[in-house]
Formats: structure tokens, sequence, C-alpha cells
């Protein structure tokens, strides 16, 4: 069965640190896709960053690059230069081939930055 | 990306009745989805909206407790029905968008007192 997993539940940060989010995942299907979200105190999910299983190189998107290691089935999200708006929950998430829509959420880590 | 609005943004219910919540995209998209997203947890799909077929429920989500309606490509509605105060959540509506990325509404924040 497939699953994501995040085992920092939370985890605090210096202001302009880079900071590293953990995701480990499991499938036994060769096409998938995996997702980081943010989640703000007001509830909304943001879309920050995808990566498919046959892409090459890591994906990036501004501040954010996820660290994709395909044989470990890791999929860490890193952030340079930590903000205090980068307060937040953020869940790693993978889609379930074949219907790719389809999105399973891990548990989630509260990231807070220190001034 | 695609706007998407979803109402009431928060409700307080009182045990034994119904909601209807609302969602409503700004361009026509052929999926949407309903999470749902119970205090300090993470999001489980309840079900698939397609327009102009029965919703798909998810592993321990029935109809009869969230009837879903799916009436044009741009709105949907989830109803919890008989709520209890295990109801208690944030109910998100979300669409794919034009690559394989969902985007999210800002939910709804359900109280079952």
């Amino acid at each position: 069965a497939q699953k994501i997993t995040q085992t920092q539940p939370g985890m605090f940060v210096q202001e302009k640190e880079a900071v590293t989010l953990d995701c480990t995942y499991d499938t036994s299907d060769p096409s998938y896709g995996l997702f980081w979200y943010k989640q703000p105190s007001s509830g909304e999910m943001i879309f920050l960053i995808y990566q498919g299983s046959y892409d090459q190189q890591n994906a990036t998107e501004g501040r954010y690059s996820l660290n994709f290691q395909k044989a470990r089935k890791s999929a860490n999200l890193v952030i340079s230069a930590s903000q205090l708006g980068d307060s937040a929950m953020y869940f790693c998430a993978m889609s379930l081939p074949p219907q790719a829509s389809k999105i399973i959420f891990g548990s989630g880590t509260r990231l807070s930055i220190r001034p | 990306s695609a706007v998407i609005s979803q109402k009431p943004s928060r409700d307080i219910c009182q045990r034994g009745t119904s909601l209807t919540i609302q969602c409503q995209v700004d361009s026509q998209v052929t999926m949407m989805f309903w999470y749902r997203q119970q205090p300090g947890q993470s999001l489980t799909l309840i079900a698939t909206a397609n327009q102009g077929s029965e919703a798909t429920y998810e592993s321990g989500f029935v109809i009869d407790k969230f009837p879903i309606s799916r009436p044009n490509l741009t709105f949907s509605t989830l109803t919890v029905s008989n709520m209890s105060p295990e109801d208690s959540s944030i109910y998100l509506c979300s669409v794919t968008g034009t690559g394989i990325e969902q985007y999210f509404g800002p939910g709804t924040r359900l109280t079952v007192t």
C-alpha cells in the first residue's frame, strides 16, 4: 500500500538559516508524483513544489527545492534562507497512479522560524 | 492556477443537523475533490466529484453521510449530514491545475456542538 511518512512533528529554525523537512514514501508503482504543500494558521493549502518519479533533475521553485533520492524513496523539502513567514505546517504528498489526481498526505511537520 | 472559493468559511452547528458547503472555481475543471482535516491531523480524501456522474467515495466515507453534488464544471457542494462532534473538522475542496498539482480552496471550519 502507498504511504507517506514525515518523521518530524515539529522543527525550530533560526531566521535566515536553511531547513530540510524529511519525507519518505512507499509505493511499488514506478509512476508517481511527489508534492509539498504549506498550510499556514489560516488553514489554506498552498502548493509549493512537484517532482515526478521520472524527472531526472530535482525540482526547484524559488527558495524551495526538493531533494529527490529515488533509491532511498525520499523527497525532502529544502527551504533556503528561511523567513518568519515560513512558519506553518508542511505536508508531503504523493499522487497515486493510475488515477494521478488522487493524492495521499503525510502527517505533516510544523515549522517554526525564530527571529 | 485556479481560484477557488468556499462558503461558508466557518460555522458552528448543533448535533443532528446538516450543513452544505459550497465550492466555486473560476474555471471549468473536470475533477473536484473533497477532503477532511480533523483537528491536528493531515488531510483525508472524502470523495472525487465528476460532473454528470456519481461521486466516488473513499473507504470509510458513505454517500448517506456526505452527499455530494456536481451540477456543472465550476461548482460542487458537500453536505455533512446528521452531524456529531466527531465531524468537527476543516473541509477543503480542490481541483487539478493545468499540470498535475492540486489547488485547494480556503477551507470551511466546522464545529459541531
